[in-house]
């Protein structure tokens, strides 16, 4: 069964911490994603990655950074965080190409106190 | 500028009635649509899709109507079970774009 895993589903963390939000796929995909979720917001992404080392802003990439150094990991890293970062956080990946689809992972909960 | 866009931010059916959830979308150059549906504290999970060069695609109890001139599709779930209570998101690609782009979702409550 091919799989998205977040590393967490629910995380706490305070005002100003530096956080990490790890992804990773074992399908061999190339495109990798990151998106927020919010209440009547709808999915908003974050950063993507088409290959290992690359990345490109999505829509709200402020307060957030990125990582790809292995084509099977995504990370999204917060640098300080915020409480008005405090969401649900989907991973997905797919293959090149819109008509894959995306294959999502469980969401992280972040709440930032 | 919302280029998929879902009007209705919620939906309630009686289970065993039809469900019929709207999307719209304005970008030409999209030829290929999907929907995903979401529960609560769970990723969203792929449900169908369809192709431009079609206009219903249909998998059990779920089909999926494209009409390319209104640049309009609709998914319906026939019948309504309680289990189908979720967050559905349209979402559309196409052309060099390697990004689906995605609606704000439409909540479904299927009543028993």
């Amino acid at each position: 069964d091919v799989k998205v895993t977040q590393s967490s589903r629910y995380l706490v963390k305070r005002t100003g911490e530096k956080v990490f939000l790890e992804c990773v796929q074992d399908m061999d995909h190339e495109n990798m994603f990151w998106y927020r979720q919010d209440p009547g917001l709808g999915l908003r992404l974050i950063y993507f990655s088409y290959d290992v080392k690359m990345k490109e802003k999505g829509d709200i990439p402020e307060g957030y950074s990125v990582s790809r150094e292995k084509k099977e990991r995504f990370s999204l890293i917060l640098e300080s965080a915020s409480t008005n970062q405090t969401s649900m956080y989907l991973c997905a990946s797919s293959f090149p190409g819109t008509r894959y689809g995306y294959t999502f992972g469980s969401g992280t909960r972040l709440t930032v106190v | 500028d919302q280029q998929v866009k879902q009007n209705s931010p919620s939906l309630s059916v009686q289970e065993g009635r039809i469900s019929i959830l709207n999307c719209d979308y304005t970008n030409s150059m999209f030829d290929y649509f999907l929907w995903y549906k979401k529960y609560p504290a769970e990723g969203p999970t792929f449900l169908i899709s369809i192709s431009s060069i079609k206009d219903k695609n249909e998998d059990g109890r779920f089909t999926v109507f494209l009409n390319k001139s209104a640049k309009h599709l609709s998914l319906h779930i026939v019948p309504s079970q309680p289990g189908d209570s979720a967050v559905y998101f349209c979402a559309a690609g196409g052309g060099s774009n390697y990004k689906l782009t995605f609606g704000k979702g439409t909540l479904l409550t299927v009543n028993p």
